[in-house]
């Protein structure tokens, strides 16, 4: 069964520090997304990527940086965490040109900055 | 700009009733269009997606109709049922581009029993 897990599942930091939220999936899919989820703003993307070692920049990327050191995996790095980075980030991944097309998502990170 | 917009915000249905979710996008390249399913603390899910080669995917009760001169499209769940209350995204991907999945803001949907 498709998988993507997410890491931390809740995560509480402090202003102007890092943050890193790690994403692995078993689903051996070529694309893999950061989103945001705010109310009144759906899912926005941050970044992505379309195989290990590159990541695109996507609608909202500033503040964010990420990383694809492998198929498996795709971190999202805060280098300098606001307070108005907190939200709900997914991490999802899938092949959008396949025959079976299907973007899974995790179960979601919540990040309160204070 | 907003690429992908859903014209409302929520939508409250009883029970047995036909809910209708809209949705219409900006990017004439964008030809793959799935509809997320969403129930609080988890992550969207698959629910029904059409290419822009079609006008109309059914898959048990939900329907997506699709109008590519309008750029449109809707989702009509049939037979509403109370388990069916969720958030509802419909995206859209410009498939032989860019890889990106980009979300509309959602539709909350509650089905009254």
């Amino acid at each position: 069964e498709a998988a993507v897990t997410q890491s931390p599942r809740n995560k509480v930091a402090v202003t102007g520090g890092k943050v890193t939220l790690s994403c692995n999936q078993t689903n051996n899919h070529n694309n893999m997304y950061w989103y945001r989820q705010d109310t009144g703003h759906g899912l926005r993307l941050i970044h992505y990527s379309y195989g290990a070692g590159s990541t695109e920049k996507g609608d909202i990327p500033d503040g964010y940086k990420a990383s694809r050191p492998s198929q498996e995996n795709f971190s999202l790095i805060l280098e300098l965490a606001t307070p108005s980075q907190t939200s709900v980030y997914f991490c999802a991944s899938g092949d959008i040109r396949g025959a079976n097309t299907e973007v899974f998502f995790g179960k979601g990170t919540r990040l309160t900055v204070v | 700009q907003q690429q992908v917009r859903q014209s409302s915000q929520s939508l409250t249905v009883w029970e047995g009733e036909t809910a209708i979710l809209n949705c219409s996008y900006e990017n004439s390249a964008f030809d793959y269009f799935p509809w997320y399913q969403q129930f609080p603390g988890e992550g969207p899910a698959l629910l029904i997606a059409i290419r822009s080669v079609s006008d109309k995917k059914e898959d048990g009760r939900f329907t997506i109709f699709f109008n590519k001169r309008e750029k449109n499209l809707s989702l009509h769940i049939k037979d509403s049922q109370p388990g069916d209350s969720a958030t509802y995204f419909c995206a859209a991907s410009d498939s032989s581009g860019s890889w990106q999945l980009i979300f509309g803001s959602g539709t909350q949907l509650t089905v009254m029993p």
